[in-house]
């Protein structure tokens, strides 16, 4: 298996509270991946990055902020939590083959529920 | 904007029929396909990564091949077993190449 950590694995939050979620990997792989996976909705895609301090929005990157300092760590903040931000996050990461993504491996998954 | 369907979104099978999975993509102008598998209440797990220029890829009881001109792939399970239950789902690598666009999944049964 992929060397995939989330932290934490579970969280109950009230809104308006900042939280942050932890991804880290130990495969030294360039390019990170923070999905969201909501019923009806499938994998949706919030923010990545391409190397260190290199990231970009993804599709439902509002209320969202990201930074990546080092390769093996990616962080996602929620700066003030909301009910519609309850979901399951997943990190996901892959190597860059000639600037195309590779295969993807994907963390456990970190389930956070805002109140 | 690429756009992955799925269809069925669940299939029931009893066990040991062979099946075949599907998998829709809207641009043609792919670099890879990639299948998962995700158990309940676990991440996603990979199957199968077929090129833009390989036709097929095989792992096991698995068989996923890919039709660019088409925008199909299909995922072929072998003989079906219980422990296959999952939700299935596809993902190409297009426009940026560095994002992957993801299906909605095919929940599969295999009943004992």
């Amino acid at each position: 298996d992929a060397g995939i950590t989330q932290s934490p694995r579970h969280k109950v939050t009230e809104t308006g509270t900042p939280v942050t979620l932890r991804c880290h990997q130990t495969e030294n792989h360039r390019y990170m991946y923070w999905y969201r996976q909501d019923p009806g909705h499938g994998l949706r895609l919030i923010h990545y990055s391409y190397g260190v301090k290199d990231t970009d929005k993804g599709e439902v990157s509002d209320g969202y902020s990201v930074s990546r300092s080092k390769t093996e760590d990616f962080l996602l903040t929620l700066e003030s939590a909301t009910s519609s931000q309850t979901s399951v996050y997943f990190c996901a990461i892959s190597e860059s083959i000639g600037g195309v993504a590779g295969e993807l491996f994907f963390g456990e998954g970190s389930r956070l529920t805002v109140l | 904007k690429q756009e992955v369907t799925q269809i069925p979104a669940a299939l029931s099978v009893p066990e040991g029929e062979n099946l075949v999975l599907n998998c829709s993509f809207t641009d043609s102008a792919i670099y890879n396909l990639q299948w998962f598998r995700q158990d309940p209440g676990k991440g996603l797990t990979s199957l199968l990564l077929i090129q833009s220029s390989q036709r097929e890829q095989t792992s096991g009881r698995l068989n996923a091949s890919l039709d660019k001109s088409s925008g199909r792939s299909t995922l072929y399970i072998a003989a079906s077993q219980p422990g296959d239950s999952a939700t299935y789902l596809c993902a190409v690598t297009s426009g940026s190449a560095r994002q992957l666009t993801f299906g909605s999944g095919t929940q599969l049964t295999v009943l004992p």
